[in-house]
Formats: C-alpha cells, structure tokens, sequence
C-alpha cells in the first residue's frame, strides 16, 4: 500500500524556536495534503489543507502565520510551526490524498506522525 | 457543522469475547465512512472504508455497517486478541469546498486482556 513518511518522529526544542516537520508520500504523487494535530485523549483535528504549488487553507482558529504550510512538490510538504510555545506541544499527523482507478475516490494515507515537546 | 461521537469511551474486555464499536454522526450527507486504529504514539492505519452507498465492509475478524439514514456505523470485532488493544477511530468524509475533509470522533480506547 501507499507509504506517507514524517520527519523527524519526534522533536523537543525551546520555547519562541521554530520547528520544521516534513511529511513526504514515497510512492505516489498526492494530489493534497493534510495536516492534523492530536492532543492527548483528543480526536484528529485538521489543521489545513494543502494541494501543490497553491497556499493552503487553513481551519477556522487555526493561525496561518504560526503554523506555516508549503507544499512545494507532489510528494513533500512541509509544517513550520513559528516561535513555538508549550502550548503548541501536540502529535502532528500528516496525510496524502491519491485518486485510485479512474473514478474519483479519493484515499488519505496518514503518516505515522510528530511528537512535539515546546519547553 | 459535522460532529462525529464514539461511545463508549474505553473498553476492557476478556480475550475471545465478541464486540462492538459504536460511531454516530450529525450529518448524513456523506461521501464515506472509515474506521482506523491507531497505537499509542503512532499513526493511523486504516482498517476499513463504507462508501455511502454501502451497508458493511468486512475483513477478516472485523465488521463496519453503515446506517447513513440515522447517522451511525458500528465496528464489530470477532473473538478479540490481546493484540487488538489500540484506540479505534471512526471518521466520516464531508465535502469541503475543493477538498474532501475527514471529520474524526475522539475513539475507542480498546483494552483485549489475556
């Protein structure tokens, strides 16, 4: 089946830092991108969406100039989340979209996510 | 607004014994149904997918039926295994603009003791 990477799978950094997570499908071209965050004991909340070389759309309450998408490729996009703070501490998960068959289903294929730890 | 509910919140059951996973959703107007487990600290794998148009999905010791009219799914489990402990989650795909968004429920924490 299709593979979604993310790197790195873990991150610890210091407050006001900037942190990159990759999410990268290597084996198929995604057609979008997604980006959800998990609290602890909480559902998968998307994040924003994005489709390449386009800017990403963003969920009510979620901030664009914090948590900064590009999607530069068919098979890389990345999340920076900017002057961190603890409270941005959270799983982050990935997932890439591919139309299968010549109908229009569309699959998401989830990354294995990115612990982040803001001290 | 799209709002997915899993009940019940955990469950600890003995090895072997049979069970059922509930999900309801608030809206019917949906492209598709999927149930994922997910283990501590890891990704999602997707277990099964009911498009709208179907009634139940079944592989292996795992059943999903699809009640689009009254907004619920169950995921039925045959003689449970330790190694099926994990949070299980239910997710509904509502058209979204351009894009299909997936709505999750908060899950299942399943608990298969030995």
């Amino acid at each position: 089946g299709a593979v979604v990477s993310q790197h790195p799978s873990r991150v610890i950094c210091k407050s006001g830092t900037s942190v990159k997570i990759e999410c990268r499908s290597l084996d198929f071209q995604a057609t979008t991108m997604f980006w959800y965050r998990q609290f602890p004991k909480q559902s998968l909340m998307l994040m924003a969406t994005s489709n390449e070389g386009s800017k990403a759309t963003y969920e009510q309450g979620v901030e664009k100039d914090k948590f900064l998408i590009n999607h530069a490729s068919l098979t890389l996009s990345t999340l920076t989340v900017t002057s961190a703070h603890p409270e941005d501490s959270s799983f982050y998960i990935c997932s890439a979209s591919r139309v299968l068959g010549t109908g229009s289903r569309e699959t998401q294929y989830f990354g294995p996510g990115t612990r982040l730890l803001v001290l | 607004k799209q709002e997915v509910t899993q009940i019940p919140a955990a469950l600890s059951v003995p090895e072997g014994e049979n069970l059922v996973l509930n999900c309801s959703f608030t809206d019917s107007a949906i492209y598709n149904l999927q149930w994922f487990r997910q283990d501590p600290g890891k990704g999602l794998t997707s277990l099964l997918l009911i498009q709208s148009s179907q009634r139940e999905q079944t592989s292996g010791r795992l059943n999903a039926s699809l009640d689009k009219s009254s907004g619920r799914s169950t995921l039925y489990i045959a003689a449970s295994q330790p190694g099926d402990s994990a949070t299980y989650l239910c997710a509904v795909r509502v058209v979204g603009g351009s894009n299909y968004k997936l709505t999750f429920g908060k899950g299942t924490l399943l608990t298969v003791n030995p």
